[in-house]
């Protein structure tokens, strides 16, 4: 079983489209975070949610939405896409009651904006 | 400048060499320091954990930090192919945010 999965592995679409990544965790975890992987690898957190409450929000402009139903699931939805938004996404949960922030990460999502 | 600065690399090593990997940072409210292995086309999974300066050791791996000159190192020794892949550097202080900041990563080739 996978523990963290996201959805599409691939995608590809055309600039001014509105999209949506979908994330689940199976780990009992309460806290869940999208993160963004430039072409160089760097990765950078752009949200992160605990028991469904938003805790940290870095600088993302106001396209990028994250929504979570549950504790289990954390979404991306991101409006009018842009060239610049082409990157992996990668989903990734933690409990927070430890003393480390061990992170689980998904599979990634590869987004292509043409 | 970066929060976390990591060498880029890329690092080509033959079978069997040791490997060093090295970051730097310059936040001192940083406590934690990890690292996390990145197979191309995976999302980076937890290698090593380490909160106190010293030496850790997991099996070929040992992780270093130097809290006094803010400075962490990750060995590999006996390296094997399966090694090759992207080895980014993290650190998170302890704070109630408590997110973690990464290095740029260093991509590394095992050659058989």
């Amino acid at each position: 079983d996978t523990a963290v999965s996201q959805t599409p592995k691939y995608l590809v679409t055309q600039m001014g489209n509105d999209k949506s990544i979908k994330c689940e965790q199976n780990l009992g975890h309460d806290t869940m975070y999208w993160y963004k992987q430039d072409s160089k690898k760097f990765l950078k957190i752009m949200f992160s949610y605990n028991n469904k409450e938003l805790i940290i929000n870095e600088t993302v402009p106001n396209r990028f939405s994250p929504k979570s139903p549950d504790k289990a699931h954390l979404n991306l939805h991101i409006n009018s896409l842009e060239l610049g938004d082409s990157a992996v996404y990668f989903c990734a949960s933690s409990s927070r009651d430890r003393l480390n922030e061990k992170l689980f990460f998904g599979s990634g999502t590869q987004l292509s904006v043409l | 400048q970066k929060e976390v600065e990591q060498d880029p690399g890329p690092l080509s090593v033959p079978e069997g060499a040791i490997v060093s990997l090295n970051c730097t940072y310059s936040n001192s409210a940083f406590q934690y320091f990890m690292w996390y292995r990145q197979y191309s086309r995976k999302g980076p999974e937890l290698l090593m954990y380490t909160y106190s300066s010293g030496n850790k050791e997991d099996g070929r791996f040992t992780a270093q930090v130097d809290k006094s000159s803010k400075y962490i190192s990750l060995f590999i020794r006996d390296s094997q192919p399966s090694d090759s892949a992207t080895y980014l550097c993290a650190a998170v202080s302890s704070g109630s945010a408590r997110q973690l900041t990464f290095g740029s990563g260093t991509q590394l080739t095992v050659l058989p």
